[in-house]
Formats: C-alpha cells, structure tokens, sequence
C-alpha cells in the first residue's frame, strides 16, 4: 500500500527556521518524482517543487517552480524513503497547509498519492 | 492569480449534470494532459481524472473529463450530496517544466 504520512502542524515565529518530512512507503522511492504543494488559506494548489531522490545522494534531481525558488529547499534521504522541505527564515506569508505527494508519469502524469499536508503558522 | 483559469463556484440540485470549466493556453492545455482534483475540506486532494478523461480505480464513471484546444472541462452527472467540494484542474506548463493549478472551483449541492 502506498502512503505518504507527513510530520505534524508546526507553529513558528519569523525569522525561525523549519525542516517538514514526508516519509514514504509501498512505492520505489529512489526512482519516484515527489512533490510539494502549497495551499494558502482558503486558496488554491501551488506546485512548490519536486525530487527525485535517485539511489544516491550526489544523483538526486530537484525541480523548483520559479516561484519559490531561493525561498524553500527540497531535498530527500533515499536511506530513509523521506523527502524534505525547509525554510532558512520563515515569513508570515509562509503560513499555510503543505502536502507532498507522489508523482506518475512524465509531463502526461499526475499525482496520485497525497500525504495527509502539515499545516505551518508563522506569527510575529 | 492563477495560471488555469476555472469559476469560482458551480453548484447543481441532487441528481443534475454539472460541469466545470478550465482554461488554459498553448504551453499548458494546449500541449499537454489535464488532471482533475477533489478536494473535500479538510482532507488532501485526491486525483479524480487523469490524462484528459482517464478515471483512477475507486472513482465513479459519474465523473468524466473531456478536452479541447486549450480549454478542459469536468463533468459530474448524478449529482450527489458528497460531491460538494473543491475542484482543481491542473496541466504540465511547458515554460514551468512544472505543473500548474486552476484557482478552484466550489460546488455547492443545493
């Protein structure tokens, strides 16, 4: 059975920093494209980026939306099936609920297995 | 503002056919595959139509998609109380080399 399970809400102030995980199971991981999307409150998806964890470190591929280029990283631990998101100082704007979820296919595919999300809340 | 453009609402009485528009342009629709999204609140999405009109096992041939030029569309015939959700529709944006999501659209089961 595949399965993404995130870590849990997150309440930070700005200027802090923060690693979310998406740990994997049921799937090839290391040869799997996953994903993450934001979703502001009461908004819309926005793709953020994606990694393709590959067996080893120096192989791994990340993708990121222009968007949130610079402001997030992606990464992912092949040896522990998880993909990471994180921020090097939050911003109030950063508020919102994160999903990863896993990708099929090539440019024709979609996402077909989606984590539960992590909802994030940054205050001053 | 998102680059897929959908109503911001849709609604429908039990048992009616609705559908719902997404349009998009030559380097997303135009050129590539549209996906459709569920999103009941308070749970993650889930993929309710793949690849311009495939459905993912689980999901009720009372959900149909279809695609033209650059505009997609999704139908839901039957309508039933438990449809009411958010629905996204999402494509490959070729300058992106990402994908790309429409603003949403609420059904409302009246």
């Amino acid at each position: 059975e595949v399965q993404l399970v995130q870590s849990g809400t997150e309440v930070k102030k700005t200027g802090e920093s923060l690693k979310i995980s998406c740990k994997t199971s049921g799937f090839g991981f290391s040869h799997s494209w996953v994903g993450w999307v934001r979703q502001m409150p009461g908004k819309g998806l926005e793709w953020m980026g994606s990694v393709y964890p590959d067996d080893f470190p120096d192989d791994s591929d990340v993708r990121y939306n222009p968007s949130f280029q610079g402001q997030v990283t992606i990464s992912a631990d092949h040896s522990i099936r998880t993909a990471f998101l994180q921020w090097a100082s939050l911003k109030a704007s950063d508020s919102a609920m994160y999903y990863c979820a896993k990708w099929y296919g090539g440019n024709t595919g979609y996402f077909d297995y989606w984590g539960q999300g992590t909802l994030v809340t940054v205050s001053s | 503002q998102s680059v897929l453009t959908q109503p911001p609402s849709a609604s429908g009485t039990p048992g009616q056919r609705v559908t719902i528009s997404c349009s998009g342009d030559n380097s997303n629709i135009g050129s590539n595959t549209v996906n459709w999204y569920q999103q009941v609140p308070g749970t993650a999405p889930r993929c309710i139509i793949y690849r311009d009109d495939q459905r993912p096992s689980g999901v009720p041939d009372r959900f149909s998609g279809s695609k033209s030029g650059t505009t997609a569309s999704l139908a839901i015939s039957g309508l039933q109380s438990d449809d009411e959700a958010d629905y996204f529709c999402a494509a490959w944006d070729d300058s992106l080399n990402g994908q790309v999501f429409g603003g949403g659209t609420k059904l409302t089961v009246l």
